[in-house]
């Protein structure tokens, strides 16, 4: 019963740095979005998709890139870390219903020096 | 878009005490509502949520009732524990009839033994 999975967990990166945080999930689920959270700004959608092949960029998308190749993973790259990246990620799924409910991995916490 | 405005924290009450934390939002049409909450080191999981007006969500003794006239989803609970130390997040759909979530920016409750 695995749900929604993230790696890495944890993550230093340098400045300049590229790297992909992987999230899978065993649902079935159709929705599947990022999110990055940071302390006094609550979650803030990152990008999303509806379906493979489909996604679509959320409220903060600058200096990340999405794809959905499979119905199953949705991993999202830092194409050059940032400081302002340091975050806590989180990766969500859902049906595409109107009233289902999102199921969260545990988070990656990313620190970039 | 739909929007929230939730009662920000940090919360401290002692066990047993009575927990209110103010929801408000903005929508088109009448989203489902839903209350997601945060343990330490954990993602977000489901709290409880209402599919229509007057509906009341329950869990783990947690209510909150769907009010379109306020429209107001506060989260309620009689009497708290030490386990609900946590945070809180409401969360309408970001648009009418949309899976899609927005966050509020959360509410950090600690509960003193």
């Amino acid at each position: 019963n695995a749900g929604v999975t993230q790696t890495p967990k944890f993550q230093v990166l340098k400045t300049g740095q590229s790297m992909t945080l992987q999230c899978a999930q065993d649902m079935n689920h159709e929705y599947m979005s990022w999110y990055r959270q940071d302390p006094g700004m609550g979650l803030r959608l990152i990008h999303y998709s509806v379906g493979a092949g489909i996604t679509d960029q959320g409220e903060v998308p600058n200096g990340y890139n999405v794809s959905r190749s499979t119905t199953e993973d949705f991993p999202l790259r830092l194409l050059s870390a940032a400081p302002s990246q340091t975050s806590v990620y989180f990766c969500a799924s859902s049906y595409a219903d109107r009233g289902t409910e999102a199921f969260f991995g545990q988070g990656t916490r990313l620190t970039v020096v | 878009g739909n929007s929230v405005t939730q009662m920000e924290g940090p919360v401290t009450l002692s066990e047993e005490a009575f927990l209110t934390i103010n929801c408000t939002y903005t929508a088109t049409g009448y989203p489902s509502l839903f209350w997601y909450v945060q343990y330490p080191g954990e993602g977000l999981q489901l709290l409880l949520k209402a599919t229509k007006a007057d509906d009341k969500g329950s869990n783990k003794g947690f209510e909150a009732t769907y009010r379109k006239e306020t429209t107001s989803f506060h989260l309620e609970k009689g009497s708290v524990q030490v386990s609900d130390s946590a945070v809180y997040f409401c969360a309408p759909p970001s648009g009418a009839g949309s899976y899609q979530l927005t966050f509020g920016k959360g509410t950090k409750l600690s509960v003193i033994p």
